[in-house]
């Protein structure tokens, strides 16, 4: 079946990097994805990432993403304290819909 | 903000009720989603409609409807609420329907039921 895992808490001190892993169970998605969720507001779309590349870069955030292993990372350059929230990883399933994981939670410490 | 609204903003209700959450989609949008966050099942997805018509169905409970207009907002009713139906519900647009369109997330409505 369709599942995504990845790991519930993440500290890191203020000006470093932050790595958020992600593993998903369905070999057909073509898109994945990163959310962000802030205390008591909605998930923002941060970026995504086609299955047919292996990395893709944004500002401050680089998506990696082996394929064969089915493991997917989010690395934050330069983590501010702003960056503190809980981030999603999600896979496209069958329906289109996004199924994803439970959550890394970012602790950024100053 | 990612152009999709949601009302209301939060909800309290007794067991056994009945309420409609609204969802407005991004301008230009003809797809929405809705899903379910909850503590101990985090984020589920529970229907998609596309253009007025069902295209897909997750986790949906058979107490749980929804439905798109002819002007594209979505209302998902939940009836007979259970306690456990208490969660954040979310509403998602995305221009098309399938892989390869982007869903942008409404801020939710946390539905509280006592």
């Amino acid at each position: 079946g369709e599942d995504v895992e990845q790991s519930l808490f993440l500290s890191v001190r203020e000006g470093d990097s932050s790595v958020i892993n992600c593993t998903y169970t369905d070999s057909s998605s073509t898109y994945l994805y990163w959310y962000k969720q802030e205390p008591g507001a909605g998930l923002q779309l941060l970026t995504y990432i086609f299955s047919n590349m292996d990395m893709k870069q944004d500002q401050r955030l680089t998506v990696l993403l082996n394929k064969k292993d089915k493991h997917l990372s989010l690395r934050i350059a330069d983590t501010q304290t702003g960056d503190s929230a809980i981030y999603f990883c999600a896979e496209q399933g069958s329906q289109g819909n996004l199924i994803f994981g439970k959550g890394t939670k970012l602790s950024v410490k100053p | 903000d990612s152009g999709v609204t949601q009302t209301p903003k939060h909800l309290i209700t007794a067991t056994g009720q009945r309420v409609t959450l609204r969802c407005s989609p991004r301008s230009g949008d003809l797809s929405v989603y809705w899903y379910q966050q909850s503590l101990d099942q985090g984020l589920q997805f529970l229907i998609q409609y596309y253009n007025g018509e069902e295209r897909a169905k997750g986790n949906i409970l058979e107490r749980f409807s929804a439905q798109q207009f002819p002007d594209l907002h979505s209302e998902l009713n939940l009836s007979s609420l259970e306690l456990g139906d208490s969660a954040l519900y979310f509403c998602a647009s995305s221009i098309g329907t399938g892989p390869s369109y982007e869903q942008y997330f409404g801020p939710g409505t946390r539905l509280t039921v006592t």
